[in-house]
């Protein structure tokens, strides 16, 4: 079965960038599914920050959009995440999740990798 | 951007009684609306997609109805394992939308 695996960073300094990439194993990246990137702030709730396909078309949320880049790389079945300018406020589990191609209902999830910002 | 409000906050249950959750939209997603389950820890995990569909693996207690709107998720007799923090979210609209959570605790 697909099983997604998000790797990176776990410091990030403030105004820096914060890169992520989540492996996906046991299946195609190039199958029909978008591929997202979700966030969740410590004791907060969740926010999407934006999705993919594996023709390299994004969705971004508007409230990140001038931060952020998601990117595919067919070759090693992986999709990553670029937020730039970091701050405190960027602190949180970042997951990955598979969507569906017309249901953007997440049926994997990543089991999500801790980032803080801090000096 | 669509905001999806959930009540209660936070519902105290017993073991065995049923539980309603709550999820408003703030305007129709059509039935474009996912539940998911949180436990401390732990990614969340699909529960029903298009209002009232179970996910693979999902226990028959689990079930959701609504449109537009106005959505709940009902699980019929709470299990020890059910108590979680429980999210909606709309997929009708660009950005995806997740609404704050309902804390499910055991009474």
């Amino acid at each position: 079965q697909v099983q997604l695996q998000e790797s990176g960073p776990g410091l990030v300094k403030p105004s820096g960038t914060l890169s992520l990439t989540c492996a996906v194993s046991g299946g195609s990246i190039s199958s029909s599914n978008w591929w997202s990137w979700v966030r969740q702030p410590p004791g907060k709730g969740l926010e999407w920050i934006g999705e993919i396909y594996h023709s390299g078309s994004t969705n971004y949320n508007p409230s990140l959009k001038s931060r952020v880049t998601i990117s595919v790389d067919k070759s090693k079945n992986q999709f990553s995440l670029k937020l730039s300018s970091v701050t405190a406020a960027d602190t949180a589990v970042y997951y990955c999740a598979r969507g569906g191609y017309s249901a953007r209902a997440f049926d994997i999830w990543g089991q999500g990798t801790m980032v803080t910002v801090s000096s | 951007e669509i905001v999806m409000t959930q009540s209660p906050a936070t519902l105290s249950v017993s073991p065995g009684e049923r539980a309603t959750l709550s999820c408003r939209a703030s305007q129709s997603v059509s039935s474009n609306l996912a539940w998911y389950q949180q436990k401390p820890g732990q990614a969340p995990r699909l529960l029903i997609y298009g209002a009232s569909t179970k996910a693979t693996g999902i226990p028959a207690r689990f079930s959701g109805s609504g449109s537009g709107t106005e959505f709940t998720l009902t699980i019929s007799s709470l299990q020890s394992e059910d108590f979680a923090v429980y999210y909606c979210q709309q997929y009708n609209n660009w950005p995806l939308t997740f609404g704050q959570g309902t804390r499910l605790e055991i009474k």
